[in-house]
């Protein structure tokens, strides 16, 4: 059974300050790997989505990264601002067969950018 | 601005009373997928369904959960009875299979059972 793990369960930084969210799985057997942005009493924003064979994605000042055999994923957020204050989530599709849609999510690094 | 859709936001009821959920997904999205969130286990997957067909419904406890699509653009998630346990977020969220299988969440509903 794939089990999503992220570490540290909260983070605190000041502004300005780049950062790192890690992210590990257990089963290296995945389609994709999805970073997930949720504010308080909020639904969940897709940030980005890496492929399998993608060793990365950016998306303005963040930029994610997949080592699939290791069961690693980082996101790295440059210059933090207080809007990017929020819980960060990483989730895990399987490949594809039975099952190929469902996500495994890890259960999130709360940031919080001090101004 | 294409969006997934949740009713209510809100739900506050007692112990022991039906609760209907509704999600309305993307336009053009053929798998739909129900989530709860709560404090203790994160994010869980209940159901999920492929052109309004149940794929994977291993999730919910099958004695007093009941997911449905009565159409493409309507979802439902039934409890009946609820209990204090049951309460939680639970989300929708929506994506196409054609797609590298990116998923859109709704809001949410958060359930409180009294």
């Amino acid at each position: 059974k794939q089990e999503v793990t992220q570490i540290p369960a909260a983070l605190s930084v000041p502004e300005g300050e780049n950062l790192v969210l890690n992210c590990s799985f257990t089963d290296s057997a995945i389609y994709n790997l999805q970073w997930f942005r949720q504010d308080p009493g909020k639904g969940l924003t897709s940030l980005l989505l890496i492929q399998s064979s993608q060793r990365e994605q950016t998306s303005g000042r963040l930029n994610a990264s997949l080592d699939k055999s290791s069961g690693r994923s980082t996101l790295y957020i440059a210059a933090s601002q207080p809007g990017d204050s929020a819980t960060y989530l990483c989730a895990v599709r399987p490949t594809s067969g039975a099952g190929s849609y469902q996500l495994t999510f890890g259960k999130g690094t709360k940031l919080s950018v001090i101004p | 601005d294409a969006r997934v859709t949740q009713t209510p936001r809100h739900k506050v009821t007692e112990m022991g009373q039906e609760v209907t959920m509704r999600c309305q997904p993307i336009l053009g999205h053929n798998t739909v997928f129900w989530y709860r969130q709560t404090m203790m286990q994160g994010l869980e997957l209940l159901a999920y369904f492929r052109n309004r067909a149940p794929l994977d419904d291993s999730g919910m406890p099958k004695d007093r959960f009941s997911a449905e699509m009565p159409d493409a653009t309507l979802a439902t998630l039934k409890i009946q009875p609820s209990e204090p346990r049951d309460s939680a977020v639970y989300f929708c969220a929506s994506t196409t299979s054609g797609l590298a299988g990116e998923q859109f969440f709704g809001p949410g509903t958060r359930l409180t059972v009294l």
